[in-house]
């Protein structure tokens, strides 16, 4: 199992561009959610998806739209990129019962 | 509101015991969980306790959980070179819709 992947790895963007993040999980979990992580403030949480087709806000959802294509992925985009929007984004799958989440690798982007 | 706090560094020499401590704000969390974060890597679970235990011991690791206090903590013995890391601690609460808060996360710095 790969568990968690996420695409790409890196990305330099210019204020106003957009780009999309992909995600994806082969743990077959109902679940996912996307994060930011900023130095200092922990992980927040931008939107999550509770089962395939649904999708919420979490608490930064502002500047981003997300898509649960399937049960498999779950892909972020910035339709208009800010440097504010500089940050490691994660994507995690939670395993139910436990509420275990498991993270992907990251993505850091920079927003110049 | 809720809210999940940690100190910010620790640093232990090689083979003594670490101890990372976190507060938290909610009595209605169900787990709690530690993850570890590597330098330039998604979160990775390291255990997780049941709000309903005191402890769990999972080879080098211990959990201690103080209801009461609001109190989690992660004691690592021996700790090697390998255990430096960012350690967050989050707990799934079962009156949020998207349930999981994160600390800030503790730096460890392991001194050989």
């Amino acid at each position: 199992n790969a568990g968690v992947t996420q695409t790409p790895k890196f990305q330099v963007l210019k204020t106003g561009q957009s780009m999309t993040l992909q995600c994806a999980q082969d743990m077959n979990h109902n679940s996912m959610y996307w994060y930011r992580q900023d130095p200092g403030m922990g992980l927040r949480l931008i939107y999550y998806s509770a089962s395939e087709g649904t999708t919420d806000k979490g608490e930064v959802p502002n500047g981003y739209n997300v898509s649960r294509l399937n049960k498999r992925e779950f892909s972020l985009r910035l339709e208009s990129a800010a440097p504010s929007q500089t940050s490691v984004y994660f994507c995690a799958s939670i395993q139910g019962g436990t509420d275990t989440q498991y993270f992907g690798p990251g993505t850091r982007l920079t927003v110049l | 509101g809720e809210d999940v706090e940690q100190s910010l560094f620790l640093s232990v020499r090689e083979g003594d015991s670490s101890v990372i401590n976190c507060t938290y704000t909610d009595s209605s969390s169900t787990y709690l969980y530690w993850y570890k974060q590597e330098p330039g890597a998604g979160l990775q679970l390291l255990t997780y306790i049941f709000s309903n235990m005191d402890m769990k011991q999972d080879q080098r690791l211990t959990v201690l959980l103080n209801k009461k206090d609001k109190h989690l903590s992660l004691r690592i013995a021996d700790t090697q070179t390998g255990d430096s890391a960012i350690y967050f601690c989050a707990e799934s609460i079962v009156t949020m819709p998207y349930k999981y808060i994160f600390g800030t996360g503790t730096r460890l710095k392991v001194l050989a």
